[in-house]
């Protein structure tokens, strides 16, 4: 099956950094989605992105389909930014795939 | 309903216990998945559900994971003679369909946890 990896896996900012992360898959996709999960361990659905970017208020993404990647930057961090970041993608034959995630730490 | 509702949020049983896990999801919403979480991993694909029928079950571990959606709601995911390894926090999630969009995104409940002693 597909393969998603995600970097860095940790990450420690202090508030009001900015920071990239990123997620690289194995195949060609027709699905990318970006999911904050919060401490209380609610996942939270941020971007629908197969290619393109989008951008949410202090939140972008960015899918380079072609090259396999995508980036999600986070601006001017808060605290309640904290939790974990997870990349799930899907080539239309199966369900969504995670990565292992990026756990992000915003420290006041 | 809201948002994807799931019970118990909280389950403690004996190895060798059956367990049922139940799913609501969103009123309307015919695409209902099942993931499992352990501890510092991403959440793990188990089935898929369009309608009533299981679509994909390939990521069920064994035989001893089931899961049902018989009138195209509700889903009950049903472990048999549990093991210690299946401790984690099972995920369900739905959406419209199976094509998602920016407007049809995969939304998911608050988890069940099972810790099997």
């Amino acid at each position: 099956g597909i393969q998603v990896e995600q970097s860095p896996p940790d990450l420690i900012l202090q508030e009001g950094a900015n920071s990239t992360l990123r997620c690289n898959f194995s195949d060609s996709v027709n699905n990318l989605q970006w999911f904050h999960q919060n401490p209380w361990g609610q996942l939270i659905n941020l971007f629908y992105i197969p290619s393109g970017t989008k951008q949410n208020g202090r939140l972008s993404a960015t899918t380079v389909a072609t090259e396999r990647y995508s980036l999600l930057y986070i601006s001017s961090s808060q605290t309640t930014d904290s939790g974990v970041y997870f990349c799930a993608v899907d080539t239309g034959r199966r369900a969504l795939t995670f990565g292992s995630g990026t756990r992000l730490q915003v420290q006041p | 309903g809201a948002g994807v509702s799931q019970t118990p949020s909280n389950k403690v049983t004996e190895k060798g216990k059956y367990v049922e896990l139940r799913c609501d999801p969103i009123s309307g919403h015919t695409a209902l998945y099942w993931y499992r979480q352990s501890l510092g991993q991403g959440p793990e694909f188990l089935i898929y559900f369009q309608g009533t029928g299981a679509a994909d079950d390939s990521g069920l571990p064994n035989d001893r994971f089931f899961a049902v959606r018989p009138e195209g709601s509700v889903s009950t995911l049903k472990i048999q003679r549990t093991e210690r390894g299946d401790s984690a926090v099972y995920l369900c999630a739905s959406s419209l369909s199976r094509q998602f969009s920016g407007a049809n995104v995969l939304t998911f409940g608050a988890g069940s946890r099972l810790t099997v002693l």
